[in-house]
């Protein structure tokens, strides 16, 4: 069965340290989607993909934080320096594509931040 | 600006109870998803509704749509205590192709 792969599972690391995590979205899914999730809340929509395109970053933080998808298919979010209210869970998503008729979105199994 | 709202946002009860979690929203929207969290884990689509009285149903839950009410019901029969989860709605923006998320709502089925 296709899934969203993401890398590492969890990681831990030090305030004003870089992180990155990487995504790899279902095969022939168009439209990729980073969240950032805080315990107990819903997910947050930091930035959204089509093919290589960002439709929209509008909740990322740019100053610290990037989202690049260079060839259309897998991605990474990297944050630089890391903040303590960066810990968070951070999920990658994939649809089939803009315009399809149903937006169904898979998740991949996230990465869990803790910022010491 | 676009609401989603689910209630209860918390919800213990017994096994073989039945309830229900309610989400609704403030914009038209005749698509809408719900979703499954187990603690520490990622999400996990539960069900797609597509259309006004679209009705869908897995083992002890079944989800429905009104669009005209901007109302969504999640329904859970006799509940047993592997259905304990955050379930979550989302409402399709078909403006952006984006889910507009609900805070979701935490279930715990006691033995």
């Amino acid at each position: 069965e296709a899934e969203v792969a993401q890398s590492p599972r969890y990681k831990i690391t030090e305030k004003s340290q870089a992180v990155a995590f990487w995504c790899d979205p279902i095969s022939g899914h168009a439209t990729l989607y980073w969240y950032r999730q805080i315990l107990g809340q819903g997910p947050e929509l930091l930035v959204q993909f089509q093919d290589e395109s960002v439709v929209d970053d509008s909740q990322l933080p740019k100053d610290r934080f990037s989202a690049e998808r260079l060839k259309g298919v897998d991605s990474t979010l990297k944050i630089q320096p890391a903040e303590l209210g960066d810990s968070a869970m951070y999920l990658c998503a994939s649809s089939l594509r803009r315009g399809a008729a149903v937006n169904e979105q898979f998740f991949g199994p996230g990465t869990r931040l803790t910022v010491l | 600006e676009l609401k989603v709202e689910q209630n209860p946002l918390f919800l213990s009860m017994q096994e073989e109870k039945n309830y229900t979690i309610y989400c609704n929203y403030s914009t038209t929207s005749d698509r809408l998803y719900w979703y499954r969290q187990d603690p520490g884990k990622s999400l996990e689509s539960l069900f797609v509704l597509l259309s006004n009285g679209a009705v869908k149903q897995e083992g002890r839950l079944m989800a429905s749509l009104d669009t005209k009410a901007r109302l969504s019901t999640l329904h859970i029969t006799a509940a047993v205590h592997d259905l304990s989860a955050t379930y979550f709605c989302a409402v399709d923006m078909d403006s952006n192709y984006q889910l507009i998320w609900g805070a979701g709502t935490k279930l715990i089925i006691k033995p």
